[in-house]
This record gives C-alpha cells, structure tokens and sequence, in this order.
C-alpha cells in the first residue's frame, strides 16, 4: 500500500524568507500524481501545486515550488518570500494514476513569524 | 468561479440525533469523495461516488453512516444515530473523471459536534 510521509510535524520562518516542507512516499508504481494542499485556519482545504511523475520538471505555481525527485520518492514543497497568509497546515497527497483515492501525509502546521 | 459547496457550516446535535450533510459538486465533476478529519486519525476517506454510483464506502461505519448521490448536483451522508465520537469536520470533494488532471476539489467542510 501507498503511504505518505511527511516527517516535520511544525515548521516556522520568518516572514519574506523561504521554507521548505518536506515529502516522501513509499509506492512500487511508476505513474502516479503528487499534490500539496493548503489547510488554513478557515478549514477549507487548498489545491497548492500538481506534480505528474512522469513529468521531469518540477511544478511552480508564483512563490510555491516542489523539488521532485522520482527515485529518492520525495516531493518537497518550497515556499519563497513567505507571506502572513502561508501559515496553515500543509498535506503531501499521492495519487496513483487510474485509481480513484488520494493518500495524505499527516501534515506540516507551518507558523510565519512577523 | 466553481467550487464545492456544503451545508451545513456547522451542526450540534445531541446523540441519538439523524445528522445529513450535502454536498454540491463543482459542476462537470464526475466523481465526489466523502472525507472526515479529526486531530486524531487526521483526514479519512469515508466513500466515494462515480457518475453517482458508490464505488467504495469501505472507511465508514457501516450500522449508522449512509452516503447517496440521488443526482449528479447533490451528494449526502447522513449519520442515524449520532454518537459523541463522530464529532469531526466533513468534508466534501469532487473532481473530474480518471481522464482529468486527478486533483480533487474539496467544500469548505461541515463541522459536526455531538453532545
């Protein structure tokens, strides 16, 4: 079975600084999709950033980028010029291509100090 | 702009209570995903629905919790009875088919408490 790690339960950073979160997973497939999602105080879960597998290049979306690397199994998430409103819960998710579910990590709570 | 859509907020009840949530699906989306959080077990997959047909209802508790889609706009999960223990947030996803881009869309959450 797929699991998904993410092994910093907390993070902090100084506000316009860069953080990086950190992912990994244990899967034996070759195609499959990796996600990052925001979980701010309002609850409401957050689409970040969409990794394919297949895809060589990492995935950027304005300050967030991911450091994908296949063999290593780990998708890191990477935060630039970080902002008051980054502060949340952060979820790794995998997807393993042509099945339905999405298995998450437990979750980086990242604070940002003003 | 599209987005899910779940109703109640938030819930208190008493146990014993029925409990129904629902859920509006982003519009197209053909595949809805049932999700409870708790600080303890984190985000659980409770069932999910394709073209409306449940597909897997494997993560919930089968004597009290039921999950329908009676169309392609609305899905619910009702708890009867209620218990003390399902006090969590749901919540509600939906995304495009297998042949989409795989991200799942999620509601802003129904937050349920028991008393």
């Amino acid at each position: 079975a797929q699991t998904v790690t993410q092994s910093q339960p907390e993070m902090s950073v100084q506000e316009a600084e860069t953080v990086t979160l950190s992912c990994t997973y244990d899967t034996s497939e070759s195609d499959y999709y990796l996600f990052w999602y925001k979980q701010p105080p309002s609850r409401q879960m957050i689409l970040v950033i969409r990794q394919e597998a297949y895809k060589q290049q990492n995935a950027t979306e304005n300050r967030f980028s991911v450091n994908f690397q296949k063999a290593a199994k780990s998708f890191s998430l990477k935060i630039s010029d970080s902002q008051l409103g980054d502060a949340a819960m952060y979820f790794c998710a995998y997807n393993l291509k042509g099945n339905e579910k999405l298995t998450f990590g437990t979750g980086t709570r990242l604070t940002i100090i003003p | 702009d599209a987005r899910v859509t779940q109703t109640p907020r938030h819930k208190v009840t008493e146990m014993g209570q029925e409990v129904t949530m629902r859920c509006q699906p982003i519009l197209g989306h053909n595949t809805v995903f049932w999700y409870r959080q708790t600080m303890m077990q984190g985000l659980e997959l409770l069932a999910y629905f394709r073209n409306r047909a449940p597909l897997d209802d494997s993560g919930m508790p089968k004597d009290r919790f039921s999950a329908e889609m009676p169309d392609a706009t609305l899905a619910t999960l009702k708890i009867q009875p209620s218990e003390p223990r399902d006090s969590a947030v749901y919540f509600c996803a939906s995304r495009m088919g297998l042949a989409g881009g795989y991200e799942q869309y999620f509601g802003p959450g129904t937050r349920l408490t028991v008393t």
